[in-house]
C-alpha cells in the first residue's frame, strides 16, 4: 500500500516567516502534485514535479522533488495571510493515473 | 474556459435513499476521476473513467456504489441505499487525453449529508 506522509500536520506562523512542508513516502512516484484546498472548495493544483531533483518556483513558493522521487518539499518565503489553507501533496502511481494523497498540512498565517 | 463542474454542491439524503452526483469535466478532457474525502481525512481515490469505460474502480466500495461516464453528458456517481457513513465530500477531477503526469483538475465537490 502506497502512503504519503505529510509533516507537519498543523503550522501556525506570523506573517513574514518562512516555512517548509514535507511529503515523504517509501514508494517511487512517476510524478507528484501539490494542491491547496480552501474550506468548502476543491483542491487547486499548484504544481507538478516529474524529474528526480527537480525544483520549481511559483512566486514565493518553491517545490522540490527528491532525487529518488519518493519525497517532496514545499517552501514558502515570507508567508502572507493569503497563504492560509490546507496544502496537499499527491503522488501518481505511474501509469495508473490514480492519485495517492497525503493527509495535508493545515497552514495558518497570522498578520 | 470553465473548470470542472459538479452538482449539486450540497445534497441531503435520508438513510436508504439514493444519491446521484454529477460531474462535467473541463472542456477537452476525456478522463474523469472520483475521490471521497471523509471528515478530517485525506482524499481517497474511488474510480477512474474514460468515455463509456471504467478503467480502474479499485477504490469503489463493492456494494451500493456505481459510476458511469456516458458518451454524452456528465459523469455520474450513484450511491444506492445511503447510510450515515456515506456522508462525505465527493470530488470529481478531470485530465486531458494522453495525460501522463498525473495532473488532475478538481471540481468544487458535492457535500453529501445522510440523515
Amino acid at each position: 500500500t502506497q502512503l504519503l506522509e505529510q509533516s507537519p500536520q498543523f503550522l501556525s506562523i506570523q506573517e513574514g516567516e518562512n516555512l517548509t512542508v514535507y511529503c515523504n513516502s517509501s514508494s517511487v512516484f512517476s510524478s507528484l502534485q501539490w494542491y491547496r484546498q480552501e474550506p468548502g472548495e476543491g483542491p487547486v493544483l499548484l504544481v507538478t514535479v516529474v524529474t528526480g531533483g527537480e525544483v520549481k518556483k511559483l512566486k514565493r513558493l518553491t517545490f522540490q522533488f527528491g532525487d529518488a522521487r519518493k519525497d517532496s518539499s514545499l517552501h514558502i518565503t515570507a508567508a502572507q495571510p493569503g497563504d492560509t489553507g490546507l496544502y496537499l501533496c499527491a503522488g501518481d502511481v505511474g501509469g495508473y493515473n490514480k492519485l495517492i494523497f497525503g493527509a495535508g498540512t493545515r497552514l495558518a498565517v497570522h498578520p | 474556459n470553465a473548470g470542472v463542474m459538479q452538482n449539486p454542491r450540497h445534497l441531503v439524503r435520508r438513510r436508504g435513499q439514493e444519491a446521484r452526483l454529477r460531474c462535467s469535466p473541463m472542456k477537452g478532457h476525456s478522463h474523469v476521476y472520483w475521490y471521497r474525502q471523509l471528515p478530517e481525512e485525506g482524499l481517497k481515490f474511488m474510480v477512474y473513467l474514460q468515455k463509456e469505460n471504467i478503467i480502474d474502480e479499485s477504490g469503489m466500495p463493492k456494494e451500493r456504489f456505481s459510476a458511469e461516464f456516458p458518451k454524452e453528458g456528465p459523469s455520474i456517481l450513484r450511491i444506492q441505499q445511503v447510510v450515515r457513513g456515506d456522508s462525505a465530500a465527493y470530488f470529481c477531477a478531470s485530465s486531458p487525453q494522453g495525460a501522463s503526469k498525473g495532473e488532475q483538475y478538481f471540481g468544487p465537490g458535492t457535500r453529501l449529508t445522510v440523515t
